[in-house]
């Protein structure tokens, strides 16, 4: 079956800690992104790419880096100037523009 | 500019009674509107979507939506709930292109539904 599967589900960080959430597609998506959700406030966006190789920056990009070196993968750093990460991060792919966005299951961040 | 609002942050119904979730969208253009679901600790699932064709749109699970553009709602509905309903339920509205630091989509703050027995 096609989808996104996200890994690990769930990961602890260590202050002054980098950690990489992992996020790959086989649905042949060109678009994926990344939201964080934290309760009551529905889903940010991080950073989008619509293509490999170029990425842009959400509106919550600040603490995170991207990259995106191959179409069916784009993981996700938070790094440790990111002071508050503990949330749920979606991981979600399309094949363009207005099309609907595909949903990982999630990895949830905690601080230890 | 475009935006959506989600009425309610929770919804509380009986097992067996209508469902009804209201989602009012702001938008200069006829906008591309859809509905997820997201059950605790997993991804969004898309329940249906709205792309100018039919008003009424059916989904998944017996969910559906009308478009009204005078009302600029897209309110979901279920003739019945269930219990296996109960989640978070997110209206979002698509734009015509990226819009910069916002991407694609916009979505709302959610709303939360109950289920009782």
């Amino acid at each position: 079956d096609g989808g996104i599967t996200q890994s690990p589900k769930y990961l602890f960080r260590k202050e002054g800690q980098n950690v990489t959430l992992s996020c790959e597609q086989n649905l042949n998506h060109d678009a994926m992104y990344w939201y964080r959700q934290d309760p009551g406030q529905g889903l940010r966006l991080i950073y989008y790419s619509q293509i490999v190789n170029d990425f842009q920056k959400g509106d919550i990009a600040e603490g995170y880096s991207v990259s995106r070196e191959k179409k069916e993968s784009f993981p996700l750093t938070v790094t440790s100037a990111q002071k508050n990460p503990t949330a749920f991060y979606l991981c979600a792919s399309s094949r363009s523009g207005n099309q609907p966005q595909h949903f990982g299951d999630g990895t949830r961040l905690s601080i230890l | 500019a475009q935006s959506v609002t989600q009425l309610d942050s929770h919804v509380s119904v009986s097992e067996g009674t209508p469902v009804l979730l209201r989602c009012n969208y702001s938008s200069s253009y006829s906008p591309s509107l859809f509905w997820y679901v997201q059950h605790p600790n997993k991804g969004l699932q898309l329940l249906l979507k709205y792309t100018s064709a039919a008003t009424l749109v059916k989904g998944i699970n017996g969910f559906e939506a009308e478009f009204k553009k005078s009302e600029t709602s897209f309110h979901l509905t279920k003739p019945s709930a269930h219990m296996s309903d109960a989640a978070e339920y997110f209206c979002v509205v698509g734009r015509r292109n990226y819009g910069g630091s916002q991407g694609n989509l916009i979505f709302g703050k959610g709303t939360k539904l109950s289920v009782k027995p």
